[in-house]
């Protein structure tokens, strides 16, 4: 069975700062992978995806992810950050086979709190 | 472009009455459709998903039901809710059969129940 482990619940950070949320999955099969970010009483909206080839994905808002096959990681990373990022960031993994119900598996969340 | 629609955004309900969301997409056909809880500390936790008209899987076994009348509707009910059915629910669609393709939210609807 697939998982999938957030593995801070909270992450406090100054603006203008780096940050890294971690992600780690299991998994015996290929997998895709996803990052969403949820804002206050709202659904969740696409950050980005991995599928294939480059290991390194850029997404919106200016966050980037990096495939780790080996590690079965796929963390994401803001050189610097803004006030409005502050938010919850899930991470979730799709089971790569064909004839899929495109379930995910998300992890259980990380609230990240960007203070000035 | 496609969209999706929850409604109602928020409901304060007493133990013991029924419930009924709902959930619409516009924009693309025989879309997969999802329904999830979101609790709190406790991650988003899929209910239901519907990958055609009238055909509903459960993923875990509750006090809630789904319905998918049409191809682009799907609802969430109960006949008389519990204290534990208080939550965020969060109704989603993704592109028919395949697996790597993102699921896409609707804004939610906040449940609590009194």
């Amino acid at each position: 069975a697939q998982s999938v482990t957030q593995l801070d619940s909270q992450v406090p950070v100054f603006e203008e700062a780096p940050v890294e949320l971690r992600c780690n999955y299991s998994s015996s099969v290929s997998v895709y992978l996803f990052w969403y970010v949820q804002y206050p009483n709202q659904g969740l909206q696409l950050l980005l995806k991995y599928l294939s080839g480059s290991t390194l994905v850029k997404g919106i808002n200016g966050f980037e992810a990096e495939f780790n096959k080996s590690q079965t990681s796929f963390h994401l990373r803001k050189p610097s950050v803004h006030i409005s990022d502050t938010a919850e960031y899930f991470c979730a993994v799709s089971r790569n086979y064909g004839g899929s119900q495109g379930n995910l598996i998300f992890g259980k969340g990380t609230k990240l709190s960007v203070k000035p | 472009s496609q969209t999706i629609h929850q409604w109602p955004a928020t409901l304060v309900q007493p133990v013991g009455s029924p419930l009924s969301l709902e959930c619409t997409v516009e924009g693309t056909s025989n879309p997969n459709l999802y329904w999830y809880r979101q609790a709190a500390g406790r991650g988003l936790q899929l209910l239901f998903y519907s990958v055609g008209i009238g055909q509903i899987s459960s993923e875990v076994p509750q006090n809630l039901s789904a319905s998918r009348p049409q191809d682009r509707q799907f609802i969430l009910s109960s006949k008389k809710l519990l204290l534990s059915d208080s939550g965020f629910y969060l109704c989603a669609w993704s592109v028919t059969r395949s697996s790597n393709q993102p699921q896409h939210f609707g804004d939610g609807t906040r449940l609590s129940i009194l």
